[in-house]
């Protein structure tokens, strides 16, 4: 267990609708990010939080938002969701801005 | 933000023989990590590594962060350590750019 807690591990939904994706880091850490990573994509950097604050943007798409609670946890929305956004979404954490990253077991998102 | 290359795209050994995964990367870093994903999709932090060596039993790392690369190697290579290898070099205020990963397949 990395300490990064992320849920639901699988998603099945249909295009169009709407997910909501949740990370509880590690305990102490205050950094968040976001990762996708679909077959033909690699891992790409979505967004990152730093307590409570957007800190870097990646390539989110507009259909996407993120936000960063004050207890720390975070979650990441899709919606209108498409057949391309099938893919396994990465929560890591940080203590601060410059590493070290400790990734979640992610969640799978299947849209069919 | 930083550009990282990672070589060789796929790698297949038999079991027991030893290998090097290269990772370079175009600008000065603050630290760079090396992590594994297992065929389940976890990904697994090996190294946290900004420059010199370190060893975790049979796995090393090098990082020369003046020449911008760095080396991953694996000794006595095990079925369990298939999967793919990713370098994350990074600096402040950059946006957080892997490499494309080694996939490595262990053969019995």
């Amino acid at each position: 267990d990395s300490g990064v807690t992320q849920t639901p591990k699988h998603l099945i939904t249909a295009t169009g609708q709407r997910v909501t994706l949740r990370c509880s880091p590690r305990s102490g850490d205050l950094s968040v990010y976001w990762y996708q990573q679909s077959l033909d994509q690699g891992l790409q950097f979505l967004i990152q939080y730093y307590n409570g604050e957007e800190r870097a943007k990646g390539n989110i798409l507009e259909r996407f938002s993120a936000q960063q609670f004050p207890d720390l946890h975070s979650e990441l929305n899709l919606s209108s969701l498409e057949l391309g956004d099938s893919a396994l979404y990465f929560c890591a954490s940080s203590v601060g801005v410059t590493g070290g990253y400790t990734f979640g077991s992610g969640t799978r998102l299947t849209v069919v | 933000g930083i550009q990282v290359e990672q070589s060789p795209p796929d790698l297949i050994l038999q079991e027991g023989a030893n290998s090097t995964l290269r990772c370079n990367f175009s600008d000065s870093v603050n630290n760079l990590q090396w992590f594994h994903q297992n065929p389940w999709g976890q990904l697994i932090n090996l190294f946290y590594i900004p420059s010199g060596t370190k060893q975790n039993g049979r796995l090393s790392a090098t990082t020369v962060a003046t020449e911008r690369y760095s080396l991953l190697y694996i000794s006595s290579s095990q079925t369990t350590d298939s999967g793919v290898y990713f370098c994350l070099p990074y600096n402040q205020g950059g946006k957080l750019i892997f490499g494309q990963g080694t996939e490595l397949s262990v053969k019995p």
